[in-house]
């Protein structure tokens, strides 16, 4: 079964800073790969995707990520952290298996950034 | 272009009671897809349509069903709640179903408290 793991239930950084995000994933074939950002009483807000192509994603609000499919990792990434993008991230793969075609989140990683 | 919308924002039910749950898409998106997400178990799979037709379904009990209509307005309802079903319902839709890549645009949800 496809899945997709974030090692990390928050990561602290200080505003001006470089942050990551890391997200793993297990799939069978070619995955699609997602990140979503969630606010407080908010949906879900799309960053970036990787489908197929350059291995670096460039997305909204700055963020990046890159697929790496040796080491099976869509880590997300930002060269200089801000306040605002304190929030809870989501990394999500297509998972096609079991003839269903959905979704499939990790258990979210909680960004704070400090001033 | 307007985003998904979804009422009512917050709901609050006795266990037993049906709640019905509705959710607009994207102006031209034809796939809408439901999750509920709660502290312990995530961010989880409902269902999805696509031209009126359910396309795949989550492991959910049959107390959860769903509908859309030809204006790809998309409705969930719960019947017989348990307290468990307190949770943030949100909605997704996409243009076209995930399997071609599509991405997924996410409304800002309805939570939903059982007591």
């Amino acid at each position: 079964a496809q899945s997709v793991a974030q090692p990390e239930d928050q990561v602290n950084v200080a505003e001006g800073n470089p942050l990551t995000v890391k997200c793993t994933y297990s799939v069978s074939g070619n995955p699609y790969l997602f990140w979503y950002v969630q606010y407080p009483n908010r949906g879900l807000q799309f960053l970036l995707k990787y489908i197929t192509g350059d291995n670096l994603v460039k997305g909204s609000y700055g963020f990046e990520a890159e697929f790496n499919k040796s080491q099976t990792s869509f880590h997300l990434k930002k060269p200089s952290a801000l306040v605002s993008d304190s929030a809870l991230y989501f990394c999500a793969v297509r998972d096609s298996s079991y003839n269903t075609d959905k979704l499939i989140f990790g258990t979210g990683t909680r960004l704070q950034v400090f001033p | 272009k307007a985003g998904v919308t979804q009422t009512p924002r917050y709901l609050i039910k006795t266990r037993g009671q049906q709640v019905t749950l509705s959710c607009s898409p994207i102006s031209g998106h034809r796939s809408v897809s439901w999750y509920q997400q709660t502290p312990g178990q995530g961010l989880q799979f409902l269902f999805e349509y696509f031209s009126e037709t359910q396309r795949n379904k989550g492991n959910f009990p049959g107390r959860f069903s769903g509908r859309q209509f030809s204006n790809s307005r998309s409705e969930m309802n719960v019947s017989t709640l348990e307290l468990g079903d307190s949770a943030l319902y949100l909605c997704a839709s996409s243009p076209m179903p995930l399997a071609g890549g599509e991405t997924q645009y996410f409304g800002p949800g309805t939570r939903l408290l059982v007591l």
